[in-house]
């Protein structure tokens, strides 16, 4: 079964803006860190950001500071992600995944696919 | 920039044993990573199988281990199948919030 849902992704020009969603189906992600993971076609996986679950605590990898936030609302159970200022590289399928509490990503999704491209 | 250090592809024969690392190119991987694994074959999305140094994630099989082996956690598949011809990734917990993924490795399985 699918636990988490992410949507939003798509076709953007570079210098364009998206911002992804993540549903949790079979738990509560509120309770949770929660985390975003990308991979480039062809590539590995890079881990972009997290978010604590008051939300008052965020992290980010240093090639998307002051480009991407993660947000969350925990009232609705979803996370965001609001990607600014895309770049060709940015180009990924974006997963979203709950961190456990030894530090581990699970579930996976089936993603969302990120092109930015002109 | 700490780099997370995965070896070069694999080839192993059914039945065999296989060991795929997991480094630091600068420093010793310990416990307080907390490393996990994920598996991951083409056009799927990745699946957990081992986290916090050596516990397996639910239904993964007990021919997955995983454990540090020197100064590099390691992933230890016994008893090799077919249908562990994947890609592997390890990720290491760096603190401040801020995890590292290794390149992966690829395991062919011949």
């Amino acid at each position: 079964e699918v636990q988490v849902v992410e949507s939003g992704g798509g076709l953007v020009q570079p210098g364009g803006s998206l911002r992804l969603s993540c549903a949790a189906s079979t738990f509560t992600s509120r309770d949770y860190w929660m985390s975003w993971v990308r991979q480039a076609p062809g590539k590995g996986l890079e881990w972009v950001a997290n978010i604590k679950q008051d939300g008052s605590e965020k992290y980010y990898v240093d090639s998307v500071k002051g480009r991407f936030t993660i947000s969350r609302d925990n009232a609705k159970n979803l996370v965001y992600l609001q990607m600014n200022s895309l770049r060709v590289e940015d180009t990924a399928v974006y997963y979203c995944v709950k961190v456990g509490s030894w530090y581990w990503f699970d579930p996976w999704g089936q993603g969302t696919l990120v092109t930015v491209s002109s | 920039q700490t780099v997370v250090t995965q070896g070069p592809p694999f080839s192993v024969s059914p039945g065999g044993t296989v060991t795929l690392t997991c480094g630091l190119s600068s420093g010793s991987v310990s416990t307080f990573y907390y490393p996990s694994w994920y598996q991951q074959t083409p056009g799927q999305t990745p699946r957990t199988l081992i986290y916090n140094t050596d516990t397996r994630s639910s239904g993964v099989p007990d021919r997955f281990s995983g454990s540090i082996l020197g100064n590099k956690a390691a992933l230890t598949i016994t008893g090799v199948q077919a249908e562990d011809e994947s890609d592997y990734y390890c990720v290491l917990y760096m603190g401040s919030g801020i995890w590292v993924f290794g390149g992966g490795t690829k395991l062919t399985v011949l």
